[in-house]
């Protein structure tokens, strides 16, 4: 069945640091792709998404952009802020116009100031 | 801007114990989902429901689960006897919708139950 693999966490950065978290999946068709973050005490908000092959998404500063080839969806930013400690969680739709999505196990981020 | 609300926010309760979590979706949204978090585990999918009835579901939601939407605001999970293991992180979700990318999830905070 149609899975989504994160990297493990916990991951603890410096302020003004490049973060990098990984996301592959599997899935027949041609799913859509998301980051879905969760902040301390309240619930999973959409970060960013793509639909097809090459797309880019980016919100916040932050950037996956989908890879058929790789099947890979890892989220990037450039210089990351305490503000941005929270859980990341990517995600597929199995299909457009989806009942469900998929999600990976979370990565916890810590950033230090 | 608008939001969905679950309450409440942490609910403890006896093994063979039914409970009732409550969500109120974001108004206009058409579809509503339950999703759960096990400790450590990941989010899954729980159930899907449109037009006052249930559009999918997962192995997970068995017959101890139903959903009901009462009234024009709220939608609730019930699970009727509670197990050890259904202690968890119970996420609401609604969309617009159907799920993709013109549609996201929006989700409530989250109910934790735990079972003693």
């Amino acid at each position: 069945g149609n899975s989504v693999t994160q990297m493990e966490g916990p991951v603890t950065l410096s302020e003004e640091a490049f973060l990098t978290i990984n996301c592959t999946y599997t899935a027949t068709g041609y799913p859509s792709l998301f980051w879905y973050v969760q902040y301390p005490g309240e619930g999973l908000q959409l970060l960013l998404k793509a639909t097809k092959a090459d797309d880019k998404g980016s919100n916040k500063g932050f950037e996956a952009t989908y890879r058929k080839e790789t099947t890979s969806f890892h989220l990037e930013k450039g210089s990351v802020q305490v503000s941005d400690s929270a859980v990341y969680f990517c995600a597929l739709s199995e299909v457009q116009g989806a009942q469900k999505l998929v999600f990976g196990q979370g990565t916890r981020l810590t950033i230090n100031p | 801007e608008p939001e969905v609300t679950q309450t409440p926010s942490h609910q403890v309760t006896q093994m063979g114990q039914e409970v009732i979590l409550r969500c109120v979706p974001i108004s206009n949204h058409l579809y509503f989902y339950w999703y759960r978090q096990i400790l450590g585990q990941k989010v899954e999918f729980l159930v899907s429901f449109y037009n006052n009835e249930i559009s999918e579901k997962s192995e997970i939601f068995d017959d101890q689960f139903s959903v009901e939407r009462p009234d024009g605001s709220n939608f609730t999970l019930k699970i009727r006897s509670t197990k050890l293991e259904d202690s968890a992180m119970y996420f609401c979700a609604s969309s617009e919708w159907l799920v993709d990318s013109r549609s996201p999830l929006h989700f409530g905070n989250g109910t934790r139950l735990t079972v003693t």
